[in-house]
């Protein structure tokens, strides 16, 4: 069974520090999806990043980063300058492509709050 | 716009009660889905469905069902049977079945028993 873990459940900042949002994942199959979610206090999801096992390489775009390592399972997501607006809580997500839909497996959330 | 709609964003029920959160999606998405989110947990799928007339259960369906007689829309009822019903719901939807297609939510619709 796959599963998500995100040991942080809260975090606090203040503006213009940088935060890294931790995931670790598990799952026995070498073809999977990794994705990261925001979910502001409006509670809409909004999509961030999908990423595939076979594609190692981080990320970037804009004040955003991504960390992917298989060697540690692990997929870890950066806020550079975090601004108040980036108060969210912020869901690691896995998918197996095992010719099922229904294989998106969430973490618990990492509520971040951002002071001024 | 392009987007999923859920409706009633906030909803009161009495124990004993069925009741219907409406969802409905205009991004021609193949694909839909329904999910429950406790506090400080992530979401947990009901039910999804990948094609008009099909769905299928995920991992905490009892007490809810839903139907898909149209692409755009996908209700769930939540049934008397659902012992704890009070929680918030997600609906989502994707271009189709597989699971690297990443899916787009509703605003949800918050559901308490009173």
């Amino acid at each position: 069974a796959q599963k998500v873990t995100q040991a942080q459940t809260e975090i606090s900042v203040v503006e213009k520090e940088d935060v890294t949002l931790d995931c670790v994942y598990e799952t026995r199959d070498t073809t999977y999806y990794l994705f990261w979610y925001k979910q502001p206090p409006s509670g809409e999801l909004v999509f961030l990043i999908r990423r595939n096992s076979f594609d190692e390489q981080n990320e970037i775009s804009g004040r955003y980063s991504w960390n992917f390592q298989k060697s540690t399972s692990s997929f870890n997501f950066t806020i550079t300058a975090s601004q108040v607006v980036d108060s969210a809580v912020y869901f690691c997500a896995l998918s197996e492509p095992t010719g099922s839909a229904r294989q998106l497996t969430f973490g618990s959330g990492t509520q971040l709050t951002v002071l001024p | 716009d392009g987007g999923i709609t859920q409706s009633p964003k906030y909803l009161f029920r009495k124990e004993g009660q069925n009741v219907t959160l409406s969802c409905e999606q205009n991004l021609n998405h193949d694909a839909m889905y329904w999910y429950r989110q406790d506090p400080g947990q992530g979401l947990r799928l009901i039910y999804y469905s990948q094609i008009v007339n099909d769905f299928q259960k995920g991992d905490i369906a009892e007490g809810y069902s839903v139907s898909r007689e149209k692409k755009e829309s996908f209700p769930l009822t939540v049934t008397s049977a659902q012992k704890n019903p009070t929680a918030f719901y997600l609906c989502a939807s994707s271009r189709g079945g597989a699971t690297y297609n990443e899916q787009f939510f509703g605003p949800g619709t918050r559901l308490t028993v009173l």
